[in-house]
């Protein structure tokens, strides 16, 4: 079945590093993808997404490219900063049984940004 | 005003009780879901309706029953509660086809806690 695979963490880095968390996918067909980012003590937020092949995604700094050749939508940013501290996690949409949408999730990667 | 909000936020409860949630969207959506979060993380969908129709039923035992009065109410009673149903449970919502737009709304999750 379709499914989502991210990069382990949890990744400590220190403020204004690059960020890069990897994510790759397996599907049939031609999913959208997505970031989602949860705060701590919150609920997910929809960060970015990309609909069809070479698009990009952007917001806050944050981007991702959908490449298809390489099934992978991995998320960059150039200088990261202490409130970026989350758990990021990749998505995909897939048809279910019943013929509606829903979003797969990957194991989310848990980000520390330090002083 | 909270789009997506959940109560309670914590329950702490025994073995055997039987507890309900509930959530309540007031962005006129279509679709609303529960999601479950275990320990790790890892986020795996549990139920998805749609204008009060269950769409998604994933494999999630008869414990579990999702009740909707109305499209921006959707209820998860959990009967015979079990230690291994500690988790954080997310509902969300979404306009129509939300998984293929990828919009999804996240209330701030209910912590259970079975002892």
């Amino acid at each position: 079945g379709d499914s989502v695979t991210q990069m382990e963490g949890p990744v400590t880095l220190s403020e204004e590093a690059f960020l890069t968390i990897n994510c790759t996918y397996t599907a049939t067909g031609y999913p959208s993808l997505f970031w989602y980012v949860q705060y701590p003590g919150e609920g997910l937020q929809l960060l970015l997404k990309a609909t069809k092949a070479d698009d990009k995604g952007s917001n806050k700094g944050f981007e991702a490219t959908y490449r298809k050749e390489t099934t992978s939508f991995h998320l960059e940013k150039g200088s990261v900063q202490v409130s970026d501290s989350a758990v990021y996690f990749c998505a995909l949409s897939t048809i279910s049984g019943a013929g509606s949408y829903q979003l797969t999730f990957g194991k989310g990667t848990k980000l520390s940004v330090i002083p | 005003d909270t789009a997506v909000s959940q109560t309670p936020k914590y329950l702490v409860t025994q073995m055997g009780n039987d507890k309900s949630i509930k959530c309540e969207q007031n962005l006129g959506h279509d679709t609303m879901y529960w999601y479950k979060q275990d320990s790790k993380k890892f986020l795996k969908i549990m139920f998805s309706y749609n204008n009060k129709e269950l769409i998604i039923n994933e494999t999630v035992p008869n414990r579990f029953s999702p009740k909707s009065p109305d499209k921006a109410h959707l209820n998860l009673h959990i009967n015979s509660l079990e230690l291994g149903d500690s988790a954080v449970y997310f509902c969300a919502s979404s306009p129509l086809g939300g998984g293929l737009s990828g919009e999804l709304f996240f209330g701030e999750g209910s912590r259970l806690t079975v002892l």
